[in-house]
C-alpha cells in the first residue's frame, strides 16, 4: 500500500524558510515522479512543483519559481520542498503526490501539512 | 500556461440526479485531464485520468469524456456519498494547472 507522509510544516515569519519532508513507502519511490500541490484555507488546489524520478529534471509553478526548491532522496525514500521568502500568499496545506507513473496525473496523496506564514 | 476553467463554481442537486461538471481549457490538451474528488479535511482522491479512465475501486457512475479543450466529468445517479468537491487537472503541459473547483451541493 502506498503512503505518503508529510511533516514540517507550521508557522514561520514573513520573508523566513521552510521545508516540507514526505516520507514514501510501499512502491518503488526512485521509479516515480512527485509532486508538490497547495490548498490555501477555503481556496482550490494549486500545483506547485514535481520531479522526475531521477531528479534530473524539475518544474515550478511561477508563484514559487526562484523561492521554492524540489528535491527528493531516492536512498532514504524522502520527497522535500525548501521553501524561503515566505508570504502569506504561501499559507496553505502542502499535499506529498505521487504521480503515475510516465504520465502527470497524481494516484496518490499524502494527508497534507500546514504551513501558515504570520507574525 | 494553459489556463483550465471549470464550471460550476457551485452545483446544488438531490440523490439519484445526474450531474455534469465541464472543464475547457485555454488550448487542447488532447485527453490529458484527469478528475479528483475531494471531501472537507482530506486529501483529494483520484476518480479519473486521460479523460475517460475510471481509476480502480471507483463506482463506475462516475465517468468522463470529451477532448481537446472541453471535457467533462458525469455521475450518472448522486449518491450520499458523492456530496464533495471536484476538480480537474491538465496535464498536458507544466505547469499542470487545477479548475477552480466544482462544489456539489444537497439541493
Amino acid at each position: 500500500e502506498v503512503q505518503l507522509v508529510e511533516s514540517g510544516g507550521g508557522l514561520v515569519q514573513p520573508g523566513g524558510s521552510l521545508r516540507l519532508s514526505c516520507a514514501a513507502s510501499g512502491f518503488t519511490f526512485s521509479s516515480y515522479a512527485m509532486s508538490w500541490v497547495r490548498q490555501a484555507p477555503g481556496k482550490g488546489l494549486e500545483w506547485v512543483s514535481a520531479i522526475s524520478g531521477s531528479a534530473s529534471t524539475t518544474y515550478y509553478a511561477d508563484s514559487v519559481k526562484g523561492r521554492f526548491t524540489i528535491s527528493r532522496d531516492n536512498s532514504k525514500n524522502m520527497l522535500y520542498l525548501q521553501m524561503s521568502s515566505l508570504g502569506a500568499e504561501d499559507t496553505a496545506v502542502y499535499y506529498c503526490a505521487k504521480r503515475a507513473y510516465m504520465y502527470g496525473y497524481c494516484d496518490s496523496w499524502g494527508q497534507g501539512t500546514l504551513v501558515t506564514v504570520s507574525s | 500556461d494553459i489556463q483550465v476553467t471549470q464550471s460550476p463554481s457551485t452545483l446544488s442537486a438531490s440523490v439519484g440526479d445526474r450531474v455534469t461538471i465541464t472543464c475547457r481549457a485555454s488550448q487542447s490538451i488532447s485527453t490529458w485531464l484527469a478528475w479528483y474528488q475531494q471531501k472537507p479535511g482530506k486529501a483529494p482522491n483520484l476518480l479519473i485520468y486521460k479523460a475517460s479512465s475510471l481509476e480502480g475501486g471507483v463506482p463506475s457512475r462516475f465517468s468522463g469524456s470529451g477532448s481537446g479543450t472541453e471535457l467533462t466529468l458525469t455521475i450518472s445517479s448522486l449518491q450520499p456519498d458523492d456530496f464533495a468537491t471536484y476538480y480537474c487537472q491538465q496535464y498536458n503541459s507544466f505547469p499542470y494547472t487545477f479548475g477552480q473547483g466544482t462544489k456539489l451541493e444537497i439541493k
